[in-house]
């Protein structure tokens, strides 16, 4: 069964990075484009970035772009998101989720892992 | 990139019919027949409930169903169960490989 579980989540300073890890499983994981998607405390669902199967292209939330990198390694089944210059207000669950093959839609998620950023 | 528009919070008894309503605008809801609703219990992942509009996911009950109107989407469930108390969400894909999301929804079942 498909299965992602993301890692790498901690307390940071403002200021600071965070490098976050999704590990996959259960699907061909080189043939399917990726997503991460944030989740403040008590607050809704946020886009974050978006990466091509082969990791050619990539996409990004204004809110994070020019701070935040999402990567992958197929051969490893990771997808990774670098978060630079982190603010109080990236404070939050952050969630890989797979794009469903056939449609832009983001069919399964991991259980996310939880950035805090506070001085 | 602004957030899709749900209202915060709707209630049922279980067994009636409860509609949550996701406004966007013509860059996304309008544009694009790629509106996906989500369900997410406290602590826990979001799970796919429908997409493209009105397809659902293996495993997902056709009490659940999903429609579009303009910029409007829409879920139904019907004959409401006291495990549908959750949050929704609904989503959008908004061009050039972005996606927006809508604030939520809290679904109490009364």
């Amino acid at each position: 069964q498909v299965q992602l579980v993301e890692s790498g989540g901690g307390v940071v300073q403002p200021g600071g990075s965070l490098r976050l890890s999704c590990a996959a499983s259960g699907f061909t994981f080189s043939s399917f484009a990726m997503h991460w998607v944030r989740q403040a405390p008590g607050k809704g669902l946020e886009w974050v970035a978006f990466m091509w199967s082969d990791g050619s292209n990539k996409y990004y939330a204004d809110s994070v772009k020019g701070r935040f990198t999402i990567s992958r390694d197929n051969p490893k089944n990771t997808l990774y998101l670098q978060m630079n210059t982190l603010r109080t207000e990236d404070t939050g669950v952050y969630y890989c989720a797979r794009k469903f093959g056939g449609s832009y839609t983001l069919d399964y998620w991991g259980q996310g892992t939880l950035v805090t950023v506070s001085s | 990139q602004s957030a899709l528009t749900q209202p915060r919070s709707v209630s049922g008894s279980p067994g009636q019919s409860v509609t949550i309503s996701c406004t966007g605008t013509s860059s996304d809801v309008g544009a694009y027949n790629y509106v996906s609703w989500y369900q997410q219990y406290p602590g826990k992942a979001p799970k796919l409930m429908i997409y493209d509009v009105s397809k659902w996911p293996s495993g997902v009950p056709d009490r659940f169903s999903g429609s579009k109107s303009g910029n409007t989407a829409s879920l139904t469930i019907s004959g409401l169960q006291a495990e549908d108390e959750a949050d929704y969400y609904c989503c959008s894909y908004a061009g050039s490989y972005t996606w927006v999301f809508g604030g939520g929804t809290k679904l109490t079942v009364l």
